[in-house]
């Protein structure tokens, strides 16, 4: 059980191009979604919290107008990079948790790739 | 604020020997704290979590932590490494609950060899 399913993979596109990734719960509603970007060999840096039906809301430093979140439904959150440039580039992964004390389950991440 | 700390970037060990992977936290409250590892160009999977219950907590594939307050560490061991443990694995405490905002270390990559 608590499967989150990350789409696409991988997606390689050219610069000025908008890019949606979008996170599903499968098995479970996930009143909180939470969206992460990882550089290559380094950890994974929080951009945002988002719960259903609510604002996301942004870490420090991370443009809301570049990166849209919305979270809609109990089973779906979309990252939407606008406009997207070669600094863009990276590897995006979302997690979920349901209601309560349940623990964060992670989708298998997105490889983004500006030309 | 709370933090992690992992010491060492990366760890090599052979086949069969012991798997220790060092983690210190800093916490103004008692902490939720998490290993996950990491397989190449995938998402994180948790390894196990301590919650305020037993110190010693197992997890999956083998792995265990201890959680000791006086040293403000979690550190991460297996008995006998496997290949197939070469992963990164991240260390993580969480602010408010398990489904709280994570806070993770840096990550150890784990290389094991033959």
């Amino acid at each position: 059980g608590a499967v989150v399913s990350q789409h696409p993979s991988r997606v390689i596109c050219k610069s000025g191009t908008s890019v949606k990734i979008e996170c599903r719960s499968l098995d479970f509603q996930a009143t909180t979604m939470f969206w992460y970007r990882q550089f290559p060999k380094q950890s994974l840096m929080l951009m945002a919290t988002s719960n259903e039906g609510s604002k996301a809301t942004y870490e420090q430093g991370v443009e809301k107008d570049k990166f849209l979140i919305n979270h809609a439904s109990l089973t779906l959150s979309t990252l939407t990079v606008t406009s997207a440039h070669p600094e863009d580039s990276s590897f995006y992964i979302c997690s979920a948790k349901g209601t309560g004390s349940q623990p964060q389950h992670f989708g298998d991440g997105t490889r983004l790739s500006i030309l | 604020a709370q933090s992690v700390t992992q010491l060492g970037s990366h760890v090599s060990v052979s086949e069969g020997a012991l798997v220790l992977l060092r983690c210190n936290y800093s916490s103004s409250v008692p902490p939720y704290l998490f290993w996950y590892v990491q397989y190449p160009n995938q998402g994180l999977q948790l390894l196990l979590k301590y919650t305020s219950a037993a110190t010693l907590v197992k997890g999956i594939n083998g792995f265990e932590a201890e959680f000791k307050k006086s040293e403000t560490s979690f550190h991460l061991t297996k008995p006998s490494a496997h290949m197939s443990d070469a992963a990164e694995y991240f260390c993580a405490v969480s602010d408010h609950n398990q489904g709280g905002k994570l806070i993770f270390g840096q990550g150890t990559e784990l290389s094991v060899k033959p």
